[in-house]
Order: structure tokens, then C-alpha cells, then sequence
């Protein structure tokens, strides 16, 4: 069973800084089943990224995927306060799926 | 646009199943494009796969909760449900039913419900 790490635990950023998440994995996976999502309080994740780099439909260019075998990040340029959120990475693999523990991206 | 709700009591006895059912609306349970699974969610903590079902019936759990979960699909009704047997206290949490998307040979999950708190007290 693959163990995913999110670090930091909580990024203090202001607007307009980029933030950097990382996403790393027990075991090689591939970058096709690495899929990042945003949460902000009271409501369901919202789907992020998918296959590691692939933005979803209506998400902003400023939200950037890469990675490959077991180092993944998340990247936002320049943060705009909506952006202010938990984001959690999460992994498809042999028919399981498995979250990291979340990033919190708060206002410093 | 296909919408999910979740519905079910709110507050469940422990040692007894947590029931929960997801009506799928917009859309229908049976097509081949999707999985159906629930993801819950603890006060003020992560996100936990809970497990999946296809349009087959072909089931996929959590490894630490496989022994008390079983995930079905109710096709008259166009839902699919959650049962969780001999809860404790560390079930207590919001239960999310959510869409996953096969594209391609992709998977995420892009469709969520609001979520359901539910609380195992006695």
C-alpha cells in the first residue's frame, strides 16, 4: 500500500507570493494516477490537477503539476486569496486510492 | 450537470452500521465513464478513501476498513450506498460520496457531494 508525505504541514504565505507543495510517494508511481485537489472549509475538495500536470476545467493557469516516479509538487504562482486552502495530493494504485495528509496554505 | 446528495442518520450507536446512500441525479450510475466512491473526512483532519464501485458491481476497499465496509449500487433508484459495520468513535466524521472519471486511462475524482456528518455516540 502506498504512503503519500505532503509537506510542509502548513505553508504561511501573503498574496502574491507562489507557493510550492510537495507530494512524495512510498513507491514509484506514475505520473498518470497523481492527482491534486483544493479544499476550503465547508466544502468538498474541488478536483485540482490530474495525471500530475493536467489542470482541471476552470482552473486557473497560475496552478502548476509536475513530478514523476516518487516527487511530486503542486505549484501556485503568484497567490491570490481564494487560494488560501488545504490541498491534498492523492494516488491511484492497484485499484486503491490514497490521500496525503494535506498542505494548509494559510495567510502569514 | 450530474449532482450527488448524501442522505442517512446523522448519529449511529456503537457496534452498530452506519448506513448511508448517495442519489445520483444528471445522470445515470450504470454508465461505463465512471466509479462511485466514498471519501470521509474527520473534524479537522485529512481526507480517507473509504472504497469504489463500478457500473459492474466490481468493489475496491480501503485495506484498514475492508473488514466492515461494503459499498452497492442500487440502479432502481440510481444511487449507490455505504454500510459500515461495528462503528466506534473514530468513524465519526463527514462522509462524502463523490463521481470518479476514467479518461483515458486517467482517474480523478471530479464530482463531489456536500457531505454528511455523521456522529457515533450512544
Amino acid at each position: 500500500e502506498i504512503v503519500l508525505t505532503q509537506s510542509p504541514g502548513t505553508l504561511s504565505l501573503s498574496p502574491g507570493e507562489r507557493a510550492t507543495l510537495s507530494c512524495r510517494t512510498s513507491q514509484t508511481v506514475s505520473s498518470a494516477f497523481l492527482v491534486w485537489y483544493q479544499q476550503t472549509p465547508g466544502q468538498p475538495p474541488r478536483l485540482l490537477i490530474y495525471a500530475g500536470s493536467t489542470r482541471a476545467t476552470g482552473v486557473p493557469a497560475r496552478f502548476r503539476g509536475r513530478g514523476s516516479g516518487t516527487d511530486y509538487t503542486l505549484t501556485i504562482d503568484s497567490l491570490e486569496p481564494e487560494d488560501f486552502a488545504v490541498y491534498y495530493c492523492q494516488v491511484y494504485d492497484s485499484s486503491l486510492w490514497t490521500f496525503g495528509q494535506g498542505t494548509k496554505v494559510e495567510i502569514k | 450537470q450530474m449532482r450527488l446528495e448524501e442522505s442517512g442518520p446523522g448519529l449511529v450507536r456503537p457496534s452498530e452500521t452506519l448506513s448511508l446512500n448517495c442519489s445520483v441525479s444528471g445522470g445515470s450510475i450504470t454508465t461505463t465513464s465512471y466509479y462511485w466512491t466514498w471519501v470521509r473526512q474527520p473534524a479537522g483532519k485529512g481526507l480517507e478513501w473509504i472504497g469504489r464501485i463500478f457500473s459492474s458491481g466490481s468493489t475496491s476497499y480501503n485495506p484498514s476498513l475492508k473488514s466492515r465496509v461494503s459499498i452497492s449500487l442500487d440502479t432502481s433508484n440510481n444511487q449507490f450506498s455505504l454500510k459500515l459495520t461495528s462503528v466506534t468513535a473514530p468513524d465519526t466524521a463527514m462522509y462524502f460520496c463523490a463521481r470518479v472519471s476514467l479518461d483515458f486511462r486517467y482517474y480523478y475524482i471530479d464530482v463531489w457531494g456536500k457531505g454528511t456528518t455523521v456522529t457515533v455516540s450512544s
